[in-house]
């Protein structure tokens, strides 16, 4: 059974950084493409970056471009979002999806809450 | 990057067809075939109905259909029940730079 479970989430002031991490199972997991899709509360989803099977190639949404890194360690079976300069827009339960633009599986999403 | 345009809300009875149109640009929606349609029920997430314009995966039922012309998709609820009540989003590949782009959603009643 495949399982995404997301962690990291938290209160965080502007201007700090976080981890988000994303334990996948039940799949080869450095076969596939992955990743992070947010939605702000009540809102819709938005699509954040996505990282190759070998990590070698890596889209950021533009709004997030030089503050969030992806990355992945396909030993851990783990993906990553690093999450620095936050501000308040970045507020959000962030979803970890399996798929390049066809995300057939998601976690659960950790919820990250930037404020003062 | 612009979201794709959807309605804000559709309807339609118990075993009745509605569909929701997903309006984009020449450079997302009418550029390629890789439309997708999420339901997501509250407090849920997204569940993949619709991938590359017309396609189901595994287990979703055949009441679900996907179809595009020019810029615009669509997705067509057929004998609707009540489960099926949900939100909506289109997702269309937006090219090497914006990559991926979703619309605002719509959300489903079933009457």
């Amino acid at each position: 059974e495949v399982q995404l479970v997301e962690s990291g989430g938290g209160l965080v002031q502007p201007g700090g950084s976080l981890r988000l991490s994303c334990a996948a199972s039940g799949f080869t997991f450095s076969n596939h493409w992955m990743s992070w899709v947010r939605q702000a509360p009540g809102k819709g989803l938005e699509w954040v970056a996505t990282i190759k099977p070998d990590g070698s190639e890596k889209s950021y949404v533009d709004s997030v471009k030089g503050r969030f890194t992806i990355s992945r360690d396909n030993a851990q079976n783990s993906l990553y979002l690093q999450m620095n300069s936050l501000r308040a827009e970045d507020t959000a339960l962030y979803f970890c999806a399996r798929g390049r633009i066809n995300n057939d599986y998601w976690g659960q999403g950790t919820l990250v809450t930037v404020s003062s | 990057q612009s979201a794709l345009t959807q309605p804000p809300s559709a309807s339609g009875s118990p075993g009745q067809s509605v569909t929701i149109s997903c309006t984009g640009t020449s450079s997302d929606v009418g550029a390629y075939n890789y439309v997708s349609w999420y339901q997501q029920h509250p407090d849920k997430a997204p569940k993949l109905m619709i991938y590359e314009v017309t396609k189901r995966p595994s287990g979703v039922p055949d009441r679900f259909s996907g179809s595009k012309s020019g810029n615009t998709a669509s997705l067509t609820v057929s004998g609707l029940q009540a489960e099926d009540e949900a939100d909506y989003y289109c997702c269309s590949h937006a090219g090497s730079n914006n990559f991926v782009v979703f619309g605002g959603g719509t959300k489903l009643t079933v009457l």
